[in-house]
């Protein structure tokens, strides 16, 4: 069955550039979307956005000045940049294979904690 | 910007019957919205319960069940067991291809 694991830094500074990988096993990335997801403590989820195998992107327009997803076929990989970081996007960030109208986010990564501090 | 609304905490005794709503701030959710739903346990990863309005993902009981109720969508959980004490989320997908997401509904089951 497919897993993801989403791995990178857990503390960014403020201004800089937060970057993040999942790495999908048990499945190819290929043919799919894929999301990310993020969540601030103790608040909701909010989507950043989705790539598709061939590149293709589409991105929250209240993040989209700041973010760039990327997808690495031969590594089964997504990633994910977000520039001028503040504290405000502090939060668990997920990814999760994107089935749209056909199927909604499934599955999801475990999540990991990024927290913007200096 | 629309914003997804849902009720911020329910909650339901075991046994009992619960449906949670997600709205729009502006306008009225339809099918063509392809509303979905995922459970969201702490600790745990979110999985998704409820796709394009009505179809249960593989695994989930038939207990979930979507629909659309007036101008929202709807989750009603049916015959409540302790391990649905989770938060539940609704997406929306627009027609730019966005993934709306609601705030999150917090279930008690008690």
């Amino acid at each position: 069955q497919v897993q993801l694991q989403e791995s990178g830094p857990g503390l960014v500074k403020p201004s800089e550039t937060l970057s993040l990988t999942c790495t999908v096993s048990g499945g190819s990335i290929s043919g799919y979307y894929w999301s990310w997801i993020r969540q601030p403590p103790g608040m909701g989820l909010e989507w950043i956005g989705y790539i598709h195998y061939s590149g293709n992107t589409n991105y929250n327009s209240s993040l989209k000045s700041r973010v760039t997803i990327s997808v690495d076929t031969s590594k089964n990989q997504l990633s994910l940049r977000l520039s001028s970081v503040t504290a405000a996007d502090t939060a668990v960030y997920y990814c999760a294979r994107d089935l749209g109208s056909g199927g909604g986010f499934d599955p999801w990564g475990q999540g990991t904690l990024v927290t913007v501090s200096s | 910007q629309t914003v997804v609304t849902q009720e911020p905490s329910f909650s339901v005794s075991p046994g009992g019957t619960v449906t949670l709503t997600c709205g729009l701030s502006s306008g009225s959710v339809s099918t063509s919205y392809y509303p979905s739903w995922f459970q969201q346990t702490p600790g745990q990863a979110p999985r998704t319960l409820i796709y394009s309005t009505n179809i249960r993902s593989s695994g989930v009981p038939d207990r979930f069940s979507g629909s659309i109720l007036g101008n929202k969508a709807a989750l009603t959980i049916s015959g409540a067991q302790a391990d649905d004490e989770s938060d539940y989320y609704c997406v929306l997908y627009t027609s730019s291809y966005s993934r709306l997401l609601g705030g999150g509904t917090k279930l008690t089951v008690l």
